[in-house]
């Protein structure tokens, strides 16, 4: 397996453009999560997807933010307009459907919004 | 509300020096505990998984337990590397998501 696959690896935008991130999750994983890191605020759950549903998205930051994920093997975040303060790598993370199964993260989208 | 504390936030060792990193958690009720490593730039790497029956796991000269009770878990390094240099992370995995810590930055010295 490849793994958790996210595009681009990196993204630098001007303000106010809309930015797409990208991931396919491991196959037959049933959870996906959507992750920001910072170095001030540390790892920040933005929202989850359980087969598909988004079950929690109460750590998007603002309208701006919006996640979808149409299919069991793709699933996109999206921000519109970006703004500086959304320069941060972004990680997907997915997981198997019994809490036995550990977390696997994807190599991240660095965003930089200037 | 689940909260995840790592103590120290950062530690330098001698290499061959054996080390404890420390996590704790607030809800004991939690399904696994899941230790990763990140290094500078890159993403989470899955280093063990503790399910909520066990008490310890180990792989190769990592060493991590669990204490559900007390709502503490330890990840043991024997005999550091320079290349065991990196942030460590602990999760504790509750209904669905995982709260994080926010990690211990070990630096080995050769």
């Amino acid at each position: 397996d490849a793994g958790v696959i996210q595009s681009p690896r990196h993204e630098v935008t001007e303000m106010g453009q809309e930015v797409t991130l990208r991931c396919k999750p491991i196959s037959g994983h049933d959870y996906l999560f959507w992750y920001r890191q910072t170095m001030m605020r540390g790892l920040e759950l933005l929202i989850y997807f359980n087969n598909n549903v988004p079950i929690d998205d109460s750590g998007m930051p603002e309208d701006r933010f919006s996640a979808k994920m149409p299919n069991a093997s793709f699933s996109t975040l999206k921000i519109q307009p970006s703004e500086p303060r959304d320069s941060a790598v972004y990680f997907c993370a997915s997981r198997g459907g019994t809490a036995n199964y550990g977390y696997t993260f994807g190599s991240g989208t660095r965003l930089t919004v200037v | 509300k689940q909260e995840v504390t790592q103590i120290p936030a950062a530690l330098s060792v001698p290499e061959g020096e054996n080390l404890v990193l420390n996590c704790s958690f607030t809800d004991s009720a939690i399904y696994n505990l899941q230790w990763f490593r990140q290094d500078p730039g890159k993403g989470l790497t899955s280093l063990l998984l503790i399910q909520s029956s066990q008490r310890e796991q180990t792989s190769g000269r990592l060493n991590a337990s669990l204490d559900k009770s007390s709502g503490r878990s330890t990840l043991y390094i024997a005999a550091s590397q320079p290349g065991d240099s990196a942030t460590y992370l602990c999760a504790g995995v509750n209904a669905g998501k995982s709260t994080f810590g926010d990690g211990t930055t070990l630096t080995v010295k050769p």
